[in-house]
């Protein structure tokens, strides 16, 4: 079955340090993924998706289909990346639908 | 550009009783999505809807509904309410074929 897994509900780093949030993926499709990000008081909102292979504020995800990862990175952490972070995979192709994981809580402290 | 609209924006019931919660999309947009968020476990996908039609449907019990209305804005009631059902449900829409969802701020739903 088809499941997205984020498996730090929170992780909390120095301004400054590298960080790294982890999503792993199941599912027997070719698989489209996501990052969403949700800043404090406002709407869930794409952070970068992997087709596009872009960075958005310093972040850059890979898709690893070996390891059916995805992770989120980032090289150096700033205050306003704090958030809750969820990684999404599309379901069903193009046609298709988003499940989500749980999600991150990135902490980043002065 | 107005965004992805939810009303109301908080609503209180009683168990039994029934909820219904309203999302206008952006326009343009075909397709809109319903999610549960409950504390602690993340989005989960509810429903789906596309010109009209449900496309696709997570795993909840019958009594949760919808449907989408010719000017593609769409309801979301929950019959039989039991007090698991508060949570935040959150409506996105997007083009059909979606490569970028956009969510509302979504309707805080109590039941006590």
């Amino acid at each position: 079955a088809q499941r997205v897994t984020q498996p730090e509900k929170l992780l909390s780093v120095f301004k400054g340090a590298p960080v790294e949030l982890k999503c792993n993926y199941s599912y027997s499709g070719s698989p489209e993924l996501f990052w969403y990000v949700q800043y404090s008081r406002q709407r869930l909102q794409l952070l970068l998706r992997h087709i596009s292979r872009e960075s958005i504020k310093g972040f850059t995800a890979d898709l690893n289909k070996g390891e059916t990862s995805f992770h989120l990175k980032k090289p150096f952490a700033q205050e306003e990346d704090s958030a809750m972070y969820y990684c999404a995979l599309l379901f069903g192709g193009s046609q298709g639908n988003l499940i989500f994981g749980k999600g991150t809580k990135l902490s980043v402290k002065p | 550009e107005a965004g992805v609209t939810q009303s109301p924006t908080h609503l209180i019931k009683t168990r039994g009783q029934q909820a219904t919660l309203r999302c206008s999309p952006i326009s343009g947009h075909t397709s809109v999505y319903w999610y549960q968020q409950a504390l602690g476990l993340g989005l989960q996908f509810l429903l789906w809807y596309d010109e009209g039609e449900e496309r696709n449907r997570g795993n909840f019990p019958p009594r949760f509904s919808g449907r989408q209305f010719p000017n593609y804005s769409s309801e979301l009631n929950v019959n039989a309410l039991e007090l698991e059902d508060s949570a935040l449900y959150l409506c996105a829409s997007s083009f059909v074929g979606v490569t970028e969802a956009f969510f509302g701020q979504g309707t805080r739903l109590t039941v006590v």
